[in-house]
């Protein structure tokens, strides 16, 4: 079945770029919402973006992370990407992708197993 | 913003007892609200969508119900397993999600 995986850093410095990255096995990133959702014990649960892949490609962002986010795909590698920029220790959490049920972004039926994200120097 | 809260952020009941949670919205969602389950150290589990619907795999025991800014999720006869945190998240504007309700198992 379908599996996600994140990778990346698990420390980054205040006011540098968090890059992660999500695998996605044994399924195509055509054609599904791919989202990033992050938890942390101050906020909680909270929705990204989301980037969708069809040849082309779509996003949408939370408001409130806009500025600073980017949500990418790289189909050549069924991947798709999170960039955040000027972190702060406020960014700390546990990093999640996660898939779009169906053909929306309205709820969430695949995750990955999440990675956490400290922010410090 | 659309934000959930959601009650009680604790619980602790028997195997066998009828759990309540309730998720109030701060404005109508219709009935675009979703629960997830989640055990410490994994990720959350969809259990329902559209308030009301059942996702695959999830046992009969559980249900949803409401709309607009009153819902709840309920579990018929608490199990062991189902020692968890449950969310409530709306997706009628963006996504938001509740804070979370723990529910123990006495």
């Amino acid at each position: 079945q379908v599996q996600l995986q994140e990778s990346g850093p698990g420390l980054v410095k205040p006011s540098e770029t968090l890059s992660l990255t999500c695998t996605v096995s044994n399924g195509s990133i055509s054609n599904s919402y791919w989202t990033w959702i992050r938890q942390s014990p101050g906020k909680g649960l909270e929705w990204i973006g989301y980037v969708y892949y069809f040849g082309g490609r779509s996003t949408n962002y939370n408001p409130s992370l806009k500025s600073r986010v980017t949500i990418s795909v790289d189909a050549s590698k069924n991947q798709f990407s999170l960039k955040l920029t000027s972190v702060t220790a406020a960014d700390t959490a546990v990093y999640y992708c996660a898939r779009g049920k169906g053909t929306d972004w309205n709820t969430f039926d695949l995750w990955g197993q999440g990675t956490m994200v400290t922010v410090s120097s | 913003d659309i934000q959930m809260t959601q009650s009680p952020s604790t619980l602790s009941a028997s195997v066998g007892d009828r759990v309540t949670i309730t998720c109030r919205a701060s404005q109508s969602v219709g009935t675009w609200l979703a629960w997830y389950q989640q055990k410490p150290g994994k990720a959350p589990r969809l259990l329902m969508y559209d308030a009301s619907n059942m996702e695959s795999g999830v046992p009969s025991r559980f249900s949803g119900s409401g709309s607009g800014t009153e819902f709840t999720l309920t579990i018929s006869s608490l199990q062991p397993d189902d020692s968890a945190t449950y969310y409530c998240q709306q997706y009628h504007t963006y996504r938001t999600f509740g804070q979370g309700t723990k529910v123990e198992i006495k």
